[in-house]
Formats: structure tokens, C-alpha cells, sequence
């Protein structure tokens, strides 16, 4: 079984281009959370989906920033015009549909390095 | 405004010990605990959580307590292994809400 995945595991982008990071999440989990943790720091909520919808997008920055999660497919994180503060490494989290509290399990993260 | 707090960015523990990391909350919704262990170039794995219903779970060599009132939460590793040495994330979230709210991680250095 499977744990989530994620790919790149390292990506390199110059000021100004786009990184697209991908998330398949565990077998039978149907929800995909995206953080980011800076160096130094915990980890920072982005934005919580489920298949073809956003659920809570309130830590995604307002521009450059975007993330789906198509009916078919990975999640996608995707960020335009990279700038050099975009450098950090992201996480991506499932769990399977929510009853009462249900425990994110992580991927090893994509670790972007704007040049 | 930095709601999980976990104060000791750094702990040495000899192995065969116990280990205390702790976590305070400032957020009186908060409703589910967790820890994470997180390696060096990985992703955080998931130790142990609690409910606000209880204040005790344990799980092995892992346990946490919980002291609402305090808005307190500490994780006891016994006995302590080399493997073990980590850095160690507090996380909550309310009911009903689940956006994670991470503490800054405690650096766990077991000396053998």
C-alpha cells in the first residue's frame, strides 16, 4: 500500500518561470492538503482539496498561486513567476473522507530552489 | 501570531531515557492533536494524536497528555533510542476545520 507521493522530489526554476508539483495521495484517500515550510520554520497550511473541488484555500497567497485536483489524475500545485521567496520545500498531505477527525499523512515533499 | 508553540527548539537525551517534548496552544478551539517526527530531506510522519475528549493516549513507547486547561500537550518517549533523534512537530486543528496549525518543531538528539 502505497504512501503518498510526490514528484519532483527536487525541482530548480529561475526567477520568473513556472514549477508544477504533483501529489498522488495514499490508496482510499479522496482529500489532498498542500503545505509549505520555510527554512527554519514549521510547516504552513496552503490550501485543502477534494476530487474537482477547492475546500479552504486561505493560505494560498493571492497571486501566482494555484492548486487542483482533477477527477482523474494528481493533485497539482502550480506556481507562475517563480521569485527567489517562492524557495522552500512543499508537502502534500491525504487522508480519506472526513467523519469526525481524520489524521493527514505526509509525503517527502518537493524541495524548489528559485535561482 | 504563532498559535502552537513548542519553546525548546533543541533537546539532548541519553538513550534509555525519557524524553518530553512540549507544546502549548493558544487557540481554545483546537480539538485534535498530533505529532509528527520529521527526518532530515523527508516528509513528517505521523506518531500519535489526541482528542480534546481525553487527556491520555498512548501508543507503545509514545504517549501524550493533553491539559486543556493549561492549553498544554506534552509527548513522553520511553525509553529513549537513537533512532528516535529527530525534529518533532506539535500540530492542531479545531472541529470541523482541517487546516493544520504546526508548531516550529523541537530538535530531538538522543546521545547514546
Amino acid at each position: 500500500n502505497a504512501g503518498v507521493m510526490q514528484n519532483p522530489r527536487h525541482l530548480v526554476r529561475r526567477r520568473g518561470q513556472e514549477a508544477r508539483l504533483r501529489c498522488s495521495p495514499m490508496k482510499g484517500h479522496s482529500h489532498v492538503y498542500w503545505y509549505r515550510q520555510l527554512p527554519e520554520e514549521g510547516l504552513k497550511f496552503m490550501v485543502y482539496l477534494q476530487k474537482e473541488n477547492i475546500i479552504d484555500e486561505s493560505g494560498m497567497p493571492k497571486e501566482r498561486f494555484s492548486a487542483e485536483f482533477p477527477k482523474e489524475g494528481p493533485s497539482i500545485l502550480r506556481i507562475q513567476q517563480v521569485v527567489r521567496g517562492d524557495s522552500a520545500a512543499y508537502f502534500c498531505a491525504s487522508s480519506p473522507p472526513v467523519r469526525i477527525q481524520e489524521t493527514q499523512y505526509f509525503g517527502p515533499g518537493t524541495r524548489l530552489l528559485v535561482l | 501570531d504563532q498559535q502552537v508553540k513548542q519553546n525548546s527548539p533543541s533537546l539532548s537525551v541519553q538513550e534509555g531515557r525519557i524524553s518530553i517534548l512540549n507544546c502549548d496552544y493558544t487557540n481554545s478551539m483546537f480539538d485534535y492533536f498530533l505529532w509528527y517526527k520529521k527526518y532530515p530531506a523527508e516528509g513528517p510522519t505521523f506518531l500519535i494524536s489526541i482528542s480534546s475528549i481525553k487527556d491520555k493516549n498512548e501508543d507503545g513507547r509514545f504517549t501524550v497528555f493533553l491539559n486543556k486547561s493549561a492549553k498544554h500537550l506534552s509527548l513522553h518517549i520511553v525509553p529513549s533510542q537513537p533512532g528516535d533523534s529527530a525534529v518533532y512537530f506539535c500540530a492542531a486543528n479545531p472541529l470541523g476545520n482541517e487546516k493544520l496549525t504546526f508548531g516550529t518543531g523541537t530538535r530531538l538528539t538522543i546521545i547514546p
